[in-house]
């Protein structure tokens, strides 16, 4: 069973400039969540991808957008960085059965300079 | 408004004794409790979970302990050991949503041996 694989591990970026992040969801799952975990913090939700359409959002403004594939693999866009989006930011897989836990990636680590 | 409160916010224990971390929630809507495990570099762990038609859970050193009028659940560990070194998070999600955790500020463990 493969896990929930994201890329690039780092990535450094200047304020103003837009990035792509990647996640490969574990396999049998269908259902891709993101959150932003910043230093000291709990993992906030971004949002949540099914079917390729979102499916629940959380306080994030609209220059975070997203994707699903219909392998169900992901990405998460940041357009117009800012110094605040210096985090950690994390890709969760599960199935849409309710009952379906959570299985996070290890993270994309972004820095804004 | 932080939805989940968790305490404290370190803790220290002794190789062999027990480790209790505490959360309380806000929102009545919520009906799935994880707690999950995050090591240095790494993304969350999912070590176990609760709803809460139960009030306690244990899974081989692990135990929840629910209490539903007192909006509050904590986490136990038996025989902590030092490989239990780690941040732990407390969540919570509604029904329906469970890609959409609400997490506490996490607690850093640390086992001295």
């Amino acid at each position: 069973e493969t896990g929930v694989t994201q890329s690039p591990t780092h990535l450094i970026k200047t304020r103003g400039q837009q990035v792509t992040l990647r996640c490969s969801s574990q396999s049998g799952h269908n259902t891709v969540s993101w959150y932003q975990q910043a230093l000291g913090q709990g993992p906030q939700f971004i949002f949540q991808y099914y079917r390729e359409e979102e499916n629940g959002r959380g306080n994030f403004p609209p220059r975070f957008s997203g994707l699903q594939f219909p392998n169900y693999s992901s990405e998460l866009n940041v357009n117009a960085l800012e110094l605040d989006d210096s985090a950690l930011y994390l890709c969760a897989s599960s199935s849409i059965d309710s009952a379906s836990p959570l299985h996070f990636g290890n993270g994309t680590r972004l820095t804004v300079t | 408004q932080q939805q989940v409160k968790q305490s404290p916010q370190s803790l220290i224990v002794q190789k062999g004794g027990i480790s209790i971390i505490n959360c309380a929630y806000e929102n009545t809507a919520f009906d799935y409790f994880p707690w999950y495990q995050q090591f240095p570099g790494k993304g969350p762990a999912l070590l176990i979970a609760i709803r809460p038609d139960v009030s306690e859970k244990k899974e081989g050193r692990f135990t929840i302990s629910f209490n539903k009028s007192a909006k509050q659940f904590s986490l136990h560990i038996m025989d902590s050991q030092p490989g239990d070194s780690a941040t732990y998070f407390c969540a919570a999600s509604m029904e329906g949503s469970q890609g959409n955790l609400i997490f506490g500020k996490g607690t850093k463990l640390s086992v001295k041996p």
